[in-house]
């Protein structure tokens, strides 16, 4: 198993301009969700998915976009890119539990996005 | 509204000590909690997870208990090795929701 694959590793955009970061799991997780992660500041959650075409909001999903076409990929959009939005973005999955709740989060690399 | 505190933040110790990290949260009705470890520049790898019904978990050197009733959590790792440097992060879930609540994490040194 390749677990939680994010690309790209690095990104530098030019304000206002938007892209995709790229998130995939091999593990049949249900729930994914994209985090950024700042100095001095714990994980925030951005977006999160329970499932295939069910999506919601995290603390701070103001600029971003996704989408949960399928069970492996969970692709996070930036609409117009702003220099706020630079951080480490992390993609994380889990698996539900047969009596209900969600068990251990599984995370990928990190993606390192600068914007200019 | 569950509130996730890590002291200190830092921590610096000889290489060979048992050392104690600790985790503090505010509403005691949490669903599990998980411990983590980041590297520098690196992703977060998941250590321990101990389920509310649970007081403990061991994994080689690194034990993790929980005392909801207190709302404390404590990561022990025993006979600290350089290659335990990193930050340790712990995260709440609460009671039938799908979001993790986040300490901001120990920076922990350890020194040859």
């Amino acid at each position: 198993n390749a677990g939680v694959t994010q690309t790209p590793k690095f990104q530098v955009l030019k304000t206002g301009q938007s892209m995709t970061l790229q998130c995939a799991q091999d593990m049949n997780h249900e729930y994914m969700s994209w985090y950024r992660q700042d100095p001095g500041m714990g994980l925030r959650l951005i977006h999160y998915s329970v499932g295939a075409g069910i999506t919601d909001q995290g603390e701070v999903p103001n600029g971003y976009n996704v989408s949960r076409s399928t069970t492996e990929d969970f692709p996070l959009r930036l609409l117009s890119a702003a220099p706020s939005q630079t951080s480490v973005y992390f993609c994380a999955s889990s698996y539900g539990l047969p009596a209900g709740g969600w068990n251990e989060q599984f995370f990928g690399p990190g993606t390192r996005l600068t914007v200019l | 509204k569950q509130e996730v505190t890590q002291i200190p933040a830092a921590l610096s110790v000889p290489e060979g000590e048992n050392l104690v990290l600790n985790c503090s949260f505010t509403d005691s009705a949490i669903y599990n909690l998980q411990w983590f470890r980041q590297d520098p520049g690196k992703g977060l790898t998941s250590l321990l997870l101990i389920q509310s019904s649970q007081r403990e978990q061991t994994s080689g050197r690194l034990n993790a208990s929980l005392d909801k009733s207190s709302g404390r959590s404590t990561l022990y790792i025993a006979a600290s090795q350089p290659g335990d440097s990193a930050t340790y992060l712990c995260a709440v879930r609460m009671d039938s929701n799908y979001q993790l609540i986040w300490g901001a994490g120990t920076k922990l040194i350890i020194k040859p």
